[in-house]
This record gives C-alpha cells, structure tokens and sequence, in this order.
C-alpha cells in the first residue's frame, strides 16, 4: 500500500512561475494538509482539508491555492513562485486532525 | 505568537541513558498531543500521543507525560539507541466545539543526537 504519496520530490522554479504539488492517499482518510519547514521554523500550516470539497486556511495560506474534489487528491498550487516560497512541503493525512498523521516524502522547492 | 514551543533546538545523549524531550503550550483550549519523529530527507513519522484526559502514556520504549496545569509535556525514551537520533515535533491540536478550528500546530524541533 502506497500511502501518501507526494510529487515530485524536487522543483526548481523562476520567480513568477505556476506549478501544482500533488498529493494523492490511499487510505480513504479525511483530513489532509500541507506543510511547509524552514530551518528553524519547524512544520507550518499552509492549508488543510476536513473532506472532499471541504478547505481551510492554515498558518501560512498566501501564495497558495488548494482545492479537494476527491477523497484521495489534495493539490497545493503556486500561483506565482517567490524566493520566499523556498522550502520543502510536505502533504499528510489521517482519519482526523488528532490521530496519526501519514506523510509524504517531502517536495523541496527552489524558486530563484 | 509561538503556541506551542520547544525550547531546546538540541539534546545530545549516551546511548543507553534517558533521553527526555520538552514541550510547552501556550493555548488552553489544545486537547489533544502528538509526537512526530523525522529522519533528515523524509517525511515525519508518528511516534506516541495523548489525550489531556490523561497524564501518561506509554509505548515501548516511548512514554509522555503531560502536565496540565504547567501547559507542559514531555517525551522519555528509554533506553536511548543511536537510531532514534532524528529531530522530534511536538504537535497539539484544539478541541472544537462546534467551530471550525481543525489546525495541527507544531513546535520547532528538537534534534536529539544519541552518541553510541
């Protein structure tokens, strides 16, 4: 079983570019999120969803789109990549917000 | 506003010896604690949680300890082993009544170096 699954797992972005993170599970969960870490800053929010067609803003929503048309699919969007969005993201999921969240590998981004 | 804080960004331990890791929160309404362990270039795994209903809770060689009053918790390892050196989360997420709050909230980190 694949768990979550997260692609890819490397980007390099020019400053104003577009792209979408995929994030996809298997485990029919339905309470999934993206995180951003910087070093020193540990895991922060960006967007978190309770369900299909369900989304909410997290600690750090701007820059950022995301949308739940499925179970399973969970896709964070960039609308217009800026240096300050170099990080790694990670996508998670779980039954719900307070049970044992599964994690992707991680996207480390680069936008120069 | 850091709601929930580990103020230490490193422990260095003896393999063998108890390793203890702290965490402090600052919102009264968290119900609910986790702890995530992360291996450099991978996603975190989850390690133990407890519920603000209880104070204790173990797992093999894992136990927490949650304080309450003190807005405290706090993770034991015991005995330490080389391979559990990796960074730890602390995580807290809020009760809802009837809200709309379904945030997980994560502390920075500690790396914890187990010295073989």
């Amino acid at each position: 079983n694949a768990g979550v699954t997260q692609t890819p797992k490397f980007q390099v972005l020019k400053t104003g570019q577009s792209m979408t993170l995929q994030c996809a599970q298997d485990m029919n969960h339905e309470y999934m999120s993206w995180y951003r870490q910087d070093p020193g800053m540990g895991l922060r929010l960006i967007h978190y969803s309770v369900g299909a067609g369900i989304t909410d803003q997290g600690e750090v929503p701007n820059g950022y789109n995301v949308s739940r048309s499925t179970t399973e699919d969970f896709p964070l969007r960039l609308l217009s990549a800026a240096p300050s969005q170099t990080s790694v993201y990670f996508c998670a999921s779980s039954y719900w917000v307070n049970t044992e969240a599964f994690f992707g590998q991680g996207t480390r981004l680069t936008v120069v | 506003d850091q709601q929930v804080k580990q103020n230490s960004p490193s422990l260095s331990v003896q393999e063998g010896r108890i390793s203890i890791l702290n965490c402090d929160y600052t919102n009264s309404m968290f119900d609910y604690f986790l702890w995530y362990k992360k291996y450099p270039a991978e996603g975190p795994t989850f390690l133990i949680s407890i519920s603000s209903i209880k104070d204790k809770n173990e797992d093999g060689r894992f136990t927490v300890f949650l304080n309450k009053s003190a807005k405290h918790l706090s993770l034991h390892i015991v005995p330490s082993q080389p391979g559990d050196s990796a960074v730890y989360f602390c995580a807290a997420s809020e009760r809802n009544s009837g809200g709309s709050n379904y945030k997980l909230t994560f502390g920075k980190g500690t790396l914890l170096t187990v010295n073989p």
